[in-house]
């Protein structure tokens, strides 16, 4: 158990729709970082927040917004869902934002996004 | 930019016997590696990583030396055991300073290991 938990653990939906899912980072992180893993794609890092700003953003699509709040917790969002958004969706945590050499990422067990 | 190749799976072994599963790198500057294990229905564990030139990870029996000349970082076992059978990616992440945050990917390689 790495001390990350990500809620649901399953989600179905339907194209056009809106989902928000849910990341809690280990007790003491501040970092929160979202991946998107798929088939074609593989694991593709989305967006990271540190201490409730955003960081680095990477190949995250304009439908897709995340936030990070003041306890830590972070949710990212998905809308106008298409049928290639179906995915697992990572959420990963760290103490620090810098990417120092002593920096792991922690992650957690995932969301299974399928889009109908 | 950065990425990360792998070597294709599936790979399949019978118990006891020696992994090697190859990794190579594309990166600008002085990157981190990592290989990650991803068990059935889990997330991603940190198996290991080294953050220069030369260094050795080990971690569970599994090792890798972070080679700059040939640009890889392979994993190895010297014997594997039916609970290693997971999926294996390696990671690099760009040296220290902004825009080093995430981790870059291989696309992973599958093992399953037969009794």
């Amino acid at each position: 158990d790495s001390g990350v938990t990500q809620t649901p653990k399953h989600l179905i939906t339907a194209t056009g729709q809106r989902v928000t899912l849910r990341c809690s980072p280990r007790s003491g992180d501040l970092s929160v970082y979202w991946y998107q893993q798929s088939l074609d794609q593989g694991l593709q890092f989305l967006i990271q927040y540190y201490n409730g700003e955003e960081r680095a953003k990477g190949n995250i699509l304009e439908r897709f917004s995340a936030q990070q709040f003041p306890d830590l917790h972070s949710e990212l969002n998905l809308s106008s869902l298409e049928l290639g958004d179906s995915a697992l969706y990572f959420c990963a945590s760290s103490v620090v934002a810098s990417g120092g050499l002593q920096e792991t990422q922690y992650f957690g067990p995932g969301t299974r996004l399928l889009v109908l | 930019g950065n990425s990360v190749t792998q070597m294709e799976g599936p790979v399949t072994l019978s118990e006891e016997a020696f992994l090697t599963i190859n990794c190579t790198y594309t990166a600008t500057g002085y990157p981190s590696l990592f290989w990650y294990v991803q068990y059935p229905g889990e997330g991603l564990q940190l198996l290991l990583k080294a953050t220069k030139a030369d260094d050795k990870g080990s971690n569970k029996g599994f090792e890798a030396t972070y080679r700059k000349e040939t640009t890889s970082f392979h994993l190895e076992k010297g014997s594997v055991q039916v609970s290693d059978s997971a999926v294996y990616f390696c990671a690099l992440r760009k040296g220290v300073g902004a825009g080093s945050y995430q981790l870059t990917f291989g696309k992973g390689t599958k093992l399953s290991v037969i009794p």
